[in-house]
């Protein structure tokens, strides 16, 4: 699996968007990227993922570059409740035994009042 | 649907003791997997499943041993409990087919070996 790097943390003011990067400059051509977070110790959720095309759903947003080196997540409007450490985790995708999670020590987003 | 479930939530045990964690899941999922996290750490993952009788291990599995009897249960045990086993412990379960499937975690259970 691809290395990643992620900043250690973060501070965004509630209401605005928080943008969390991510290097994953070793990317595979199969690799995919997703996101988990853990808030406050609590089991990791899972948020999105992609390939190479921009993704959202309803609890964010992925952008990845065209050369797949780095993604960027987006919370659009954060709130107090997002706190959390965000995971940046890349791995061939699928269903097959050696498609395991690897996590990191992720980014610790605070968001303040 | 209560999704994944680990017992107990907290736990102490002494050095040389033995125990199991326990983690239950109602998704007929056939994948399960246990990792642990310590102080400001990323998972690590201790063992995984691909379905009933079948183990493997993950990154650390020195001091622990996992069965899978069952589709629902994977419990994961400490044979002789070290203080270097003091963690947070988490089960996660997927399903293995449909495409990429996301991974769903119990709540965790905070084990402290005195």
């Amino acid at each position: 699996d691809a290395k990643t790097t992620q900043p250690p943390s973060m501070d965004c003011a509630e209401g605005r968007a928080a943008n969390l990067p991510c290097n994953h400059s070793t990317i595979s051509g199969n690799e995919y990227v997703y996101w988990y977070r853990q808030i406050h110790s609590q089991g990791p959720q899972y948020i999105i993922h992609g390939l190479k095309n921009n993704e959202t759903n309803e609890m964010a947003s992925l952008i990845i570059t065209e050369d797949r080196k780095s993604s960027t997540l987006i919370l659009p409007h954060a709130t107090l409740r997002d706190t959390a450490v965000y995971y940046c985790i890349v791995r061939v995708a699928g269903t097959g035994t050696a498609s395991k999670l690897t996590f990191g020590t992720g980014t610790r987003l605070q968001v303040t009042l | 649907n209560a999704g994944v479930t680990q017992t107990p939530k907290f736990q102490v045990l002494k050095t040389g003791q033995s125990m199991t964690l326990q983690c239950a899941q109602d998704m007929n999922h056939e994948y399960m997997s246990w990792y642990r996290q310590d102080p400001g750490m990323g998972l690590r993952l201790i063992h995984y499943s691909v379905g009933a009788g079948i183990t493997d291990q993950g990154e650390v599995p020195n001091g622990y041993n996992v069965s899978r009897s069952t589709t629902e249960d994977f419990p994961l045990r400490l044979l002789s409990a070290a203080p270097s086993q003091t963690s947070v412990y988490f089960c996660a379960s997927r399903t293995l087919t449909g495409g990429y499937t996301e991974a769903f975690f119990g709540q965790g259970t905070r084990l402290t070996v005195v």
